[in-house]
């Protein structure tokens, strides 16, 4: 079975522009959670879709958006970019969202804002 | 909110020695998990072992266990008969009803040989 991908791996933009970000979970899999990680601050949460509906929601300004199409791939799009959002953008996936389950991770989007 | 402390950003052991993480985390839950997940250098991030906080008896996966002391709030992760492929950053989280993941700012391990 596949595992989790990210497109792309990455991605140099300037200030102001805006990105989208690609997952696509394991095949089966409903629940897609968006961390971004930079050194020093860990992984933060972004967000947690499932079954196309956003189910939980960390602490982002709303630049930080995303999406989840019927087949669970998500999206993640981030407007008006700053230098402070260079990071590298992991997203999970896992059957059902549930604490119980174990997270997949994917191998993430190294972005750098210029 | 959840908060999740690794008080050691870098530590090193020497291969086959054993080492342990430390990791505190701060709920207000009654119904949470706990994990450890390992993140090698350019690869992808992997569940280590994980903790039913109502479980009173300590998780453990082949050369990996955990010291969960639920009073404390700690959750220490035990790494016995090192070896270079241990060599990663490691990150303790905690997960609460709401399904959210709280992460700690890694402990980043280096097995020498």
């Amino acid at each position: 079975k596949a595992g989790v991908t990210q497109t792309p791996r990455y991605l140099i933009k300037t200030r102001g522009q805006q990105v989208t970000l690609s997952c696509s979970p394991i095949s089966g899999h409903r629940s897609v959670s968006w961390y971004q990680q930079t050194p020093g601050q860990g992984l933060q949460f972004l967000f947690e879709y499932f079954s196309e509906t956003q189910r939980n929601k960390g602490n982002f300004p709303g630049r930080f958006s995303g999406r989840q199409f019927s087949n669970s791939r998500s999206e993640m799009n981030v407007s008006t970019l700053e230098l402070g959002d260079s990071a590298l953008y992991l997203c999970a996936s896992s059957l059902g969202g549930q604490k119980t389950d174990t997270q997949y991770f994917g191998p993430g989007t190294r972005l750098t804002v210029l | 909110a959840q908060t999740v402390t690794q008080s050691q950003p870098e530590m090193s052991v020497q291969e086959a020695e054993t080492v342990t993480l430390s990791c505190t985390y701060d709920t207000s839950e009654n119904n949470y998990y706990l994990f450890w997940y390992k993140q090698p250098p350019s690869r992808q991030m992997i569940l280590v072992i994980r903790q039913e906080a109502y479980k009173q008896q300590n998780a453990t996966e082949n050369r990996f266990s955990v010291n969960f002391q639920k009073a404390a709030k700690s959750f220490s992760l035990k790494i016995s008969d090192s070896q270079l492929g241990d060599t990663a950053m490691y990150f303790c989280a905690c997960t609460n009803t709401g399904n959210q993941f709280y992460f700690g700012t890694g402990t980043s391990l280096t097995v020498i040989p």
